[in-house]
């Protein structure tokens, strides 16, 4: 099975200030999906970025870019500009691409705490 | 709004009770799943359903059961609780290639 590894169990930022987190997996397959989610104190999950493994383009969603690097196996969540509403607890997340591989694989989380 | 309803949000169980955990979605989603959530261990696939009628384990199965009896709802079944299965479940569903849509969650206590 895949894995994923998040090294980081706690993190913290100055608001404004720009935050990496990392994520590296495990996996033998050419084809799949990397996801970061957050989930806030409200326990809902919310999809914040997602990568596809055959594109070089690194995402980026406003705030929020990856650094998806193949070889290394790593993809790292990027937050510039940190404001409160980012504290949360976020998931890095690997899916395989294949039609029957809709398994999410996650990471153990890391917790961001933004200093107003 | 479309998206995936999960109820209860909260739940207590002596040892040995049974409940279901009602999951919908509207989306049309063939594939459905549930996770459990515990403290430095991530989320745990349980089972999942590519679709009406089909089923499989996931991770973490014993103690759980599922059905798919239509596309919208995919309940999950706790036969015997133990407080082993004290934890947050999640119901998430999929279509595409997007990621997961999340329901709300569940915060179960057995006791």
């Amino acid at each position: 099975a895949q894995t994923v590894t998040q090294s980081q169990p706690e993190m913290s930022v100055q608001e404004a200030e720009t935050v990496t987190l990392s994520c590296t997996y495990d996996t033998s397959e050419s084809d799949y999906y990397l996801f970061w989610y957050k989930q806030p104190p409200s326990r809902q999950m919310i999809l914040v970025i997602r990568q596809e493994a055959y594109k070089q383009q690194n995402a980026t969603e406003n705030r929020f870019s990856v650094n998806f690097q193949k070889a290394a196996k790593s993809f790292s969540l990027k937050i510039s500009d940190s404001q409160l509403g980012d504290a949360a607890m976020y998931f890095c997340a690997y899916r395989s691409a294949r039609n029957t591989g809709n398994q999410f694989y996650f990471g153990t989380g890391t917790s961001l705490t933004v200093i107003p | 709004n479309a998206g995936v309803t999960q109820t209860p949000k909260f739940q207590v169980l002596k040892t040995g009770q049974s409940m279901t955990l009602q999951c919908a979605q509207d989306m049309n989603h063939e594939y459905m799943s549930w996770y459990r959530q515990d403290p430095g261990m991530g989320l745990r696939l349980i089972h999942y359903s590519v679709g009406a009628g089909i089923t499989d384990q996931g991770e973490v199965p014993n103690g759980y059961n599922v059905s798919r009896s239509t596309t919208e709802d995919f309940p999950l079944r706790l036969l015997s609780a133990a407080p082993s299965q004290t934890s947050v479940y999640f119901c998430a569903s999929m279509g595409g290639r997007a990621g997961y849509t999340f329901g709300s969650g569940t915060r179960l206590t057995v006791v």
